[in-house]
Order: C-alpha cells, then sequence, then structure tokens
C-alpha cells in the first residue's frame, strides 16, 4: 500500500515548456487534490476532483490543467510554464466518510521554472 | 474572504520546554479543522477536530478548538528535536465537501 505517489521529484524547466505532473493513490479514495507550497503562504488548492469524472478550480488555478483519467490517478499539466509557477507541487487524496476529513499528502514535486 | 491565520509565524524553544501553536480563522460554514505536521516532504495528518469541542490528545501534544473564538490550539509539552517542522492548519468548508484551506504555518525549532 503505497498510498499517494507522485512524479517527478524534481524537475526544471524553461519559460514556455510543458510538462504534466503525475498522481496516483491506491487507498480507493474518491477525492483527490492538486497543492502548490510556496515560502510563507501555505498550501494553496490548484484543482481538485471530488471524485472520478469531475474536476474543479481551486484558488490558484490559472495557467494549469487538470485530467481526472480514472479514480486512481490524477494529472496536473503546465501549457506553458512561467518562473511564477516555481514551486513545490503536493497531490492529495481523501474519502469522505461520515466526518472524517483527512487528506493524505504525496511526497511532492519540486519544480524550477528558469 | 475566508481565511486562516497561524501564529506566530516561527518560533525557536528548547527541548522540554512546552509551545502553544495557534490558528485563527475566518470562513463561513465551517465543518472541521484539521492539523498537519510538515517535515521534510509531505504533511502528515495529527489531528481533526469539530465544533464540539472535544480535546484530541495524542502522545505530548494535544489540540483543542474554541468555536466561540473561532479558534485552534495546539500544544507539545517536552518538546524535542524530532518535534521541529512546519505546523499547519486548515479549515474545511461544509459548502464544498472536504476542500481545504490551509494557513501560512508556524515553523517549530527545537534546540537540544
Amino acid at each position: 500500500n503505497a498510498g499517494v505517489t507522485q512524479t517527478p521529484k524534481f524537475q526544471v524547466l524553461k519559460t514556455g515548456q510543458s510538462m504534466t505532473l503525475q498522481c496516483a493513490q491506491d487507498m480507493n479514495h474518491n477525492s483527490m487534490y492538486w497543492y502548490r507550497q510556496d515560502p510563507g503562504m501555505g498550501l494553496r488548492l490548484i484543482y481538485y476532483s471530488a471524485s472520478e469524472g469531475t474536476t474543479d478550480k481551486g484558488e490558484v488555478p490559472n495557467g494549469y490543467n487538470v485530467s481526472r483519467l480514472n479514480k486512481r490517478e490524477f494529472s496536473l499539466r503546465l501549457e506553458s510554464a512561467a518562473p511564477s509557477q516555481t514551486s513545490v507541487y503536493f497531490c492529495a487524496s481523501s474519502e469522505i466518510r461520515g466526518s472524517t476529513d483527512t487528506q493524505y499528502f504525496g511526497p511532492g514535486t519540486r519544480l524550477t521554472v528558469l | 474572504e475566508d481565511k486562516v491565520v497561524q501564529s506566530p509565524l516561527s518560533l525557536v524553544v528548547h527541548e522540554g520546554d512546552t509551545v502553544t501553536l495557534n490558528c485563527s480563522y475566518e470562513v463561513t460554514n465551517f465543518r472541521s479543522l484539521l492539523w498537519y505536521k510538515q517535515e521534510k516532504k509531505a504533511p502528515t495528518f495529527l489531528f481533526m477536530l469539530t465544533s464540539s469541542g472535544i480535546e484530541k490528545k495524542s502522545g505530548r501534544l494535544s489540540s483543542i478548538l474554541d468555536k466561540k473564538e473561532l479558534s485552534s490550539i495546539l500544544n507539545i509539552t517536552a518538546t524535542q528535536t524530532g518535534d521541529s517542522a512546519i505546523y499547519l492548519c486548515a479549515v474545511v468548508w461544509l459548502e464544498y465537501g472536504n476542500k481545504l484551506v490551509f494557513g501560512a504555518g508556524t515553523i517549530l525549532r527545537v534546540k537540544s
């Protein structure tokens, strides 16, 4: 049981390049999330998927797109990377079960855009 | 705008000290508040608190929610160097399932 996995762990891009961050979970959770974390700003929600087949914008969606490929996988795409997108990206998943709101996080992807 | 504010932003203590971290929120349709500990990588879950006001404990850590004050505290007694981390508070909106709004975090450093 690996929990939430993310690839790659590190990535360096040039301005204007595109890339896709991959996320997968093996906990059979319905909901999945993408966050970015910048110094002094905590975690900010980029997009989320409450269930397979649905996606919604979070707090900072501009410059990103997502795909909920199936129940396990939720990918984040940067179509034209900008230096402002240099950040650490975390994927998370959760199951709304009674009063449980816990989200489980992947190890993160450290992205640098030059 | 809904927001979550944590204080202090950072603090340094010595091993054995007791620390109290604060989290206040301005969130409509509050559902629950979560505390996470983040060391070098992913945040790991500590506690979930609801309006019931029940204190949660785990070893040297404890946390409680004050629904009147719209705030929560996280206490760590007899601190150890392994407690050094960023402590994140997040609030769940009732209207959005369990979409989380995070505070900026408190950086705790415990010196030996």
